[in-house]
């Protein structure tokens, strides 16, 4: 089972639709980032969050840290907006021996939204 | 209109030649990252630095690469030698948060490398 899960891994949706897309993940960690990768490639960071709800525009994106799950939100979607959705944490463990962090990436969720 | 800058953008080279790539962060900002990209693992996190220091490297195969921020507008990262499965796309994302790996960044257009 991999440490950070997204769901779907791929979504269509019409244009003006609601969608959610979602990360799980199994570790403790101390932030969560949303990233969006366009069709060429490019990276732009959306979100970072540690607790509750950030709002940007269309988007959205919740934490719930208890449960270990983040959802990202896009409201009155447009074509624009498809891409690929990652979800990234940074994981903290400690243990007798050794404190460690880490930066875990989820699998991506491909997302197109159609005129 | 800052934004990070990486060269080349594309390279390819044959096993076990030297690459290098390079990366200016945003001016100002003063933590940079090192990403690679590939269709099997996705992202991964090879290392960063804040205000030139490194702090983590782990990531990052230590026998063939080295990551080094010569000044605080140039970021490095080396291959020597390089292999076919060091074939993918390598990031540099600078910001300026505590957090390493998951505060709001900055990404370059990436470097796409590819080893025969």
């Amino acid at each position: 089972k991999n440490e950070v899960e997204q769901s779907p891994q791929n979504l269509t949706a019409q244009e003006g639709e609601f969608i959610t897309i979602n990360c799980s993940y199994s570790v403790g960690i101390s932030a969560l980032h949303w990233l969006q990768q366009h069709p060429g490639g490019g990276i732009v960071s959306l979100f970072m969050l540690s607790s509750g709800k950030k709002k940007h525009g269309r988007l959205i994106a919740t934490i719930n840290i208890q449960e270990k799950h983040s959802s990202l939100h896009i409201t009155a979607s447009h074509p624009r907006d498809s891409a690929v959705y990652i979800c990234a944490v940074r994981s903290i463990s400690a243990d007798l021996k050794t404190s460690y962090d880490k930066v875990i990436f989820g699998p991506g969720t491909s997302l197109s939204v159609i005129p | 209109d800052a934004r990070v800058t990486q060269t080349p953008r594309h390279k390819v080279t044959e096993m076990g030649q030297e690459v290098t790539m390079r990366c200016q962060p945003i001016l100002g900002h003063n933590t940079v990252f090192w990403y690679r990209q590939t269709m099997m693992q996705g992202l991964e996190l090879l290392a960063y630095f804040r205000n030139r220091a490194p702090l983590d490297d782990s990531g990052m195969p230590k026998d063939r690469f080295s990551a080094e921020m010569p000044d605080a507008t140039l970021a490095t990262l080396k291959i020597q030698p390089s292999e076919p499965r060091d074939s993918a796309v390598y990031f540099c994302a600078s910001g300026l948060g505590e957090v390493p790996g998951v505060d709001e960044q900055y990404f370059g257009p990436g470097t796409r490398l590819t080893v025969t």
